[in-house]
């Protein structure tokens, strides 16, 4: 089975510029997540999707958004961007069930935004 | 959300066993420890979880004391492919209704020298 993929891997955008990065999720699973890793730091939280619905919103501003769609796909934007937004943002997926102890997340390889 | 305190680097030799301890001294009653595995430029890799006890996968163990406010991943025989970033995280994921997010902290830089 395919894993997590995400589009585009690479994007260069100017300041104040809008970006759409986009995530498929693993096959069955219902569950998306975004993070946002800065050079040299962990990832951090920006939001999870469930069944088309925001479940968690980390610390970022609202020039930050997302959607998911029927098929579970997920979009993250970002307006207005600014030279702090160049990172790797990641997508992760898992299958939000009651049943499991401790849930895995799986993560695509990302996408590397450059903000000039 | 427990906060994780890890060596920033570590080096090691092909062959060798590797442990990596991680500190939560503020660990929750339902919280997991999960420890992540990242390369550069790829997105971290699961690679082992638990709550207590010993816990082993085909790839690493997991050390966990009683008191549960440390754990030790354990690596056998690493090789030079080994060498990645390794994130110990602490938490529920399990909360009905609430977010299920990893919270990293800046992880340890594993690498293994020939």
């Amino acid at each position: 089975d395919a894993g997590v993929t995400q589009s585009p891997t690479h994007l260069i955008k100017t300041r104040g510029q809008q970006v759409t990065l986009r995530c498929s999720p693993i096959s069955g699973h219902k569950s998306v997540s975004w993070y946002q890793q800065v050079l040299g730091q962990g990832p951090q939280f920006i939001f999870q999707y469930y069944e088309k619905e925001e479940r968690g919103r980390g610390n970022f501003p609202d020039r930050f958004s997302a959607r998911q769609f029927p098929n579970y796909s997920s979009e993250l934007n970002v307006n207005a961007l600014l030279l702090g937004d160049s990172a790797l943002y990641l997508c992760a997926s898992s299958p939000y069930t009651w049943t499991e102890n401790m849930e895995t997340q799986y993560f695509g390889p990302g996408t590397r935004l450059l903000v000039l | 959300l427990a906060k994780t305190t890890q060596p920033i680097s570590m080096d090691s030799y092909e062959g060798q066993e590797v442990n990596i301890t991680c500190s939560h001294n503020n660990i929750a009653t339902n919280d997991y420890i999960t420890w992540y595995q990242q390369f550069p430029s790829q997105g971290p890799r699961f690679i082992i979880q638990g709550y207590k006890t010993k816990v082993t996968n085909e790839v690493a163990s997991l050390f966990i004391p009683a008191d549960r406010k440390s754990s030790t991943l354990s690596l056998p025989r690493v090789s030079l492919s080994d060498t990645a970033v390794y994130y110990c995280l602490v938490g529920d994921l399990r909360s009905s209704g609430s977010a299920r997010q990893l919270t990293f902290g800046s992880g340890t830089q594993l690498t293994v020298l020939p």
